[in-house]
């Protein structure tokens, strides 16, 4: 079964800092690979995806995500924070689905806490 | 564009009672998928509709739930009988079609079984 782990369950920085979420899957195929973000009281929304191409990915709000294969991984990363970063951020994967659908499969998702 | 839209937004009930949650997705996507976000647990694949293929349900926990979608658009989930530790927000999804395509959540349904 495919699994995705997240290492960091809260993370907590002060503004400007630096950011770098783990995120690892286990899945042998070809995969797609997403990081959603849930800000508190909102709904779930997609930062960034990987399908193909360029394994260096940019998402909105100057997040970007690197998907090395060799490693499995599709970490998040940020240069500087915002108090405004304040969320939670799940790393998901597709899995395929006997009608050939594709279902998300997340990680446990880390709580970032950005100080101001 | 309206966004995925689901209701009610709160939901208590007591155990035992069966409940019905409802899922309107975004006009045109043929995918529909519903989740289930619980403390310990994270989020958790329930069922996913294409078209007017048969739903996958293989993310169904019991067979107290089950789950419906009429017209390819509106989606019901029913948990009947309900327990304490079905208590979570059931959230659902759609997408325009289901090869990995990104999803789009709805606000979700907070579900509490006293």
């Amino acid at each position: 079964a495919q699994s995705v782990s997240q290492h960091n369950h809260h993370v907590i920085l002060s503004e400007a800092a630096s950011l770098e979420l783990g995120c690892n899957y286990s899945y042998g195929g070809t995969v797609n690979l997403f990081w959603y973000v849930q800000y508190p009281g909102q709904h779930l929304q997609l930062l960034l995806k990987y399908f193909s191409g360029d394994p260096l990915v940019k998402g909105i709000k100057g997040f970007e995500a690197e998907f090395i294969k060799s490693k499995f991984s599709f970490n998040l990363r940020k240069p500087s924070v915002q108090w405004s970063d304040t969320a939670e951020y799940f790393c998901a994967v597709n899995a395929p689905l006997n009608n050939a659908g594709n279902m998300l499969t997340f990680g446990g998702g880390t709580r970032l806490m950005v100080k101001p | 564009g309206a966004g995925v839209s689901q209701s009610p937004s709160n939901k208590v009930t007591e155990k035992g009672k069966d409940v019905e949650l409802r899922c309107d997705p975004i006009s045109g996507h043929t995918a529909l998928y519903w989740y289930r976000q619980s403390l310990g647990q994270g989020l958790e694949f329930l069922i996913y509709f294409q078209g007017n293929s048969a739903p996958d349900k293989s993310g169904l926990p019991s067979d107290r739930f089950s789950a419906e979608r009429t017209g390819g658009s509106v989606s019901t989930l029913t948990i009947q009988r309900t327990q304490q530790e079905d208590s979570a927000v059931y959230l659902c999804a759609s997408s325009f079609e289901g090869q990995g395509g990104e999803q789009f959540f709805g606000p979700g349904t907070r579900l509490t079984v006293l």
